[in-house]
């Protein structure tokens, strides 16, 4: 069954410093979506992308990220200057067709920012 | 703003015996999903319910949705010790992004 890859597993940053998370969607997915977890609590939205451009985002999606389809397969996610509250998991997901169906997620990036 | 909430936070059951989350949110919806993620893992779907579905059924799993009093609930039937996880249900507003709730740790004892 096709699954969603990201890569690293694990990443760990100093405090300043830009990371970017890769993600690789399922193939025949036209929606593309980031979402975070700090340890320990919920799941939070970042961001939806269709078509190449944002179609949703949310209040903690700021200047400080941006997201990229680089590429017919990849989808990535870009954190400037990042901060220790930047420590959490970060999930790619993909679905079909961005309503009434679910969503894809993969194993998540463990960001650690010291 | 959607805001989901479950209860109970956690549950310890033997294993064989039911177990029954529930989930309440705020705002109108198109469908409600619940996911289950194993510790450290990414979530995986288990089973969405339209908005204008009351029940719906997938294998040992039966979820059901009240949009009068805005809440859902997801019964596991005959619990095993691999379904030990957390489950989350998640809320999909009018547009298509997903809300989650605070989810509920359930663990079953063997």
């Amino acid at each position: 069954e096709p699954e969603v890859t990201q890569t690293p597993s694990h990443q760990v940053t100093q405090m300043g410093q830009e990371v970017i998370l890769r993600c690789v969607p399922i193939s025949n997915h036209l929606y593309f979506y980031w979402y975070r977890q700090i340890l320990g609590q919920k799941v939070e939205f970042l961001v939806s992308f269709y078509n190449n451009e944002i179609s949703e985002k949310s209040e903690i999606f700021d200047d400080q990220f941006s997201v990229e389809r680089p590429d017919g397969s990849n989808f990535t996610l870009k954190i400037r200057s990042t901060k220790l509250e930047d420590s959490a998991m970060y999930f790619c997901a993909s679905d079909m067709r961005g309503y009434n169906s679910p969503l894809h997620f993969g194993n998540g990036t463990r960001l650690t920012v010291t | 703003s959607q805001q989901g909430e479950e209860d109970p936070q956690a549950l310890s059951i033997q294993e064989g015996e039911n177990a029954t989350m529930n989930c309440s949110y705020k705002t109108s919806i198109n469908n409600l999903q619940w996911y289950r993620q194993n510790s450290g893992r990414g979530l995986v779907h288990l089973i969405l319910i339209r908005s204008n579905e009351r029940e719906k059924h997938s294998g040992r799993l039966r979820v059901t949705l009240d949009t009068s009093k805005k809440s859902s609930s997801l019964l596991i039937t005959a619990s095993r010790a691999a379904d030990t996880a957390s489950y989350f249900c998640a809320m999909e507003e009018y547009g298509n992004k997903l809300v989650f709730g605070a989810g509920t740790i359930l663990r079953v004892k063997s």
